[in-house]
């Protein structure tokens, strides 16, 4: 079945710990991105990218970073300059011709030790 | 984009009809109504959209009013598992997925 795989659905960091959240999809995706769920807030955009080896900055991208070396594959890496890391992290993609279909995995749930 | 206002909770009995209203007065004429839903712990859903038609499809229709500034999606025969936030989001269909804004959505409890 084609789908967009989140790994680990619970993950916890220590303090000053940098942290990766894996993201996968076989969907042919050209078009990833990360978001952020807050409890009593609504998502909110990390990161993005739209083709291979290029991604933006969202709307608070400070304290972490991507990378798109592959097209099927979105790692988020959650550094220790994100003072405020726990949260339920998504991720999603959308096909060229669909930009207003975004597909999401299941979510990781970041929590600090 | 445009925003959206929905009411933060409804309630439905199983196997009658949930109708979900969305306020979105501010919509442009290329700007499209999207609804996403979001069952707890899991990531949110694509249900349908819609530009001017009312539009239905397997899993709910979306009737939107002729001056665009509101719509209502319905749930025909609400079950347990549409107990979710369920999400209306405007946006133009030239524009980047970045300008979604994701608001808190309608927490919708279906009842037995």
């Amino acid at each position: 079945d084609g789908g967009i795989t989140q790994s680990p659905k619970y993950l916890f960091r220590k303090e000053g710990q940098n942290v990766t959240l894996s993201c996968e999809q076989n969907l042919n995706h050209d078009a990833m991105y990360w978001y952020r769920q807050d409890p009593g807030q609504g998502l909110r955009l990390i990161y993005y990218s739209q083709i291979v080896n290029d991604f933006q900055k969202g709307d608070i991208a400070e304290g972490y970073s991507v990378s798109r070396e592959k097209k099927e594959s979105f790692p988020l890496t959650v550094t220790s300059a994100q003072k405020n890391p726990t949260a339920f992290y998504l991720c999603a993609s959308s096909a060229a011709g669909q930009k207003e279909k975004l597909f999401f995995g299941s979510g990781t749930q970041l929590s600090v030790l | 984009d445009a925003k959206t206002t929905q009411p933060p909770s409804m309630d439905c009995a199983e196997g009658r009809a949930a109708n979900l209203p969305c306020n979105h007065s501010t919509i442009s004429g290329n700007e499209y109504v999207y609804w996403y839903r979001q069952i707890h712990s899991q990531g949110p859903q694509y249900i349908i959209h819609g530009l001017k038609n009312n539009e239905t499809n397997e899993m709910a229709s979306l009737i939107i009013t002729e001056d665009r500034k509101s719509s209502t999606l319905i749930l025909p025969h609400a079950t347990l598992r549409d107990t979710a936030v369920y999400y209306c989001i405007v946006r133009d269909n030239a524009g980047n997925n970045r300008k979604l804004i994701w608001g808190l959505g309608t927490s919708l409890a279906v009842n037995p």
